[in-house]
């Protein structure tokens, strides 16, 4: 059974550089699409971009200039970097598989971040 | 972007009810559909891909139709445990988008 396990401060403060791990276990991080998403309290989710296994990466064009997604393939985790953080980043940050067919199956049980000023 | 709209954006049901919410995008997405549960302090949790296709482990009781721009999410028998939030989500391009949801609660 594949598991993703996000990791990561709880807390940012404003203007700061948000770093996330997700960590994969039962399974392979070779042949996947892996990809973040986010959730503010109380609201719907957005999806933030993914990276294949191989280190291609797309982005949403909303947040492309501040993300930065990479993979380490000899630890089984990709990570999430989120520059200039301000209140608006406070989310539920998941971590998720893409299957072959472009939908995702597995998804991370979530972190909490909070931006603080 | 595609936009999805979800419909309604909440309803309450009793247990038993047959409960039906639709998605529509906001231009052609062939079948590329997926919907999702999601509990309070909980990961969204796959159902249905392919606009129709129950994922592995889910119960029948849910299903999927449509293709184009319009999709519906069917429960046949309102259970205490599928009280929760439901969305939809194409995935025919990027960026990945998802309809506002809809929040079935006790009636």
């Amino acid at each position: 059974q594949v598991q993703l396990q996000e990791s990561g401060p709880g807390l940012v403060k404003a203007s700061e550089t948000l770093s996330l791990t997700c960590t994969v276990s039962g399974g392979s991080i070779n042949d996947y699409y892996w990809s973040w998403f986010r959730q503010p309290p109380g609201k719907g989710l957005e999806w933030i971009g993914y990276i294949y296994y191989s280190g291609s990466t797309n982005y949403n064009p909303s947040l492309k200039s501040r993300v930065t997604i990479s993979v380490d393939t000899s630890k089984n985790q990709f990570s999430l970097k989120l520059s200039s953080m301000t209140a608006a980043d406070t989310a539920v940050y998941y971590c998720a598989r893409a299957t072959g067919r472009g939908d995702y199956d597995y998804w991370g049980q979530g972190t909490l971040v909070t931006v603080s000023s | 972007d595609i936009q999805m709209t979800q419909s309604p954006s909440s309803l309450s049901a009793s247990v038993g009810d047959r409960v039906t919410i639709t998605c529509r995008a906001s231009q052609g997405i062939s079948n590329y559909l997926a919907w999702f549960q999601q509990k309070p302090g909980k990961a969204p949790k796959s159902l249905i891909f392919a606009a129709s296709n129950l994922q592995s482990g889910v119960p029948s009781k849910f299903s999927g139709s449509g293709s184009g721009t319009d999709f519906t999410l069917t429960i046949s028998s309102l259970q205490p445990e599928d009280f929760a939030t439901y969305y939809c989500q194409q995935y025919n391009s990027y960026p990945l988008t998802f309809g506002g949801g809809t929040k079935v609660e006790i009636k």
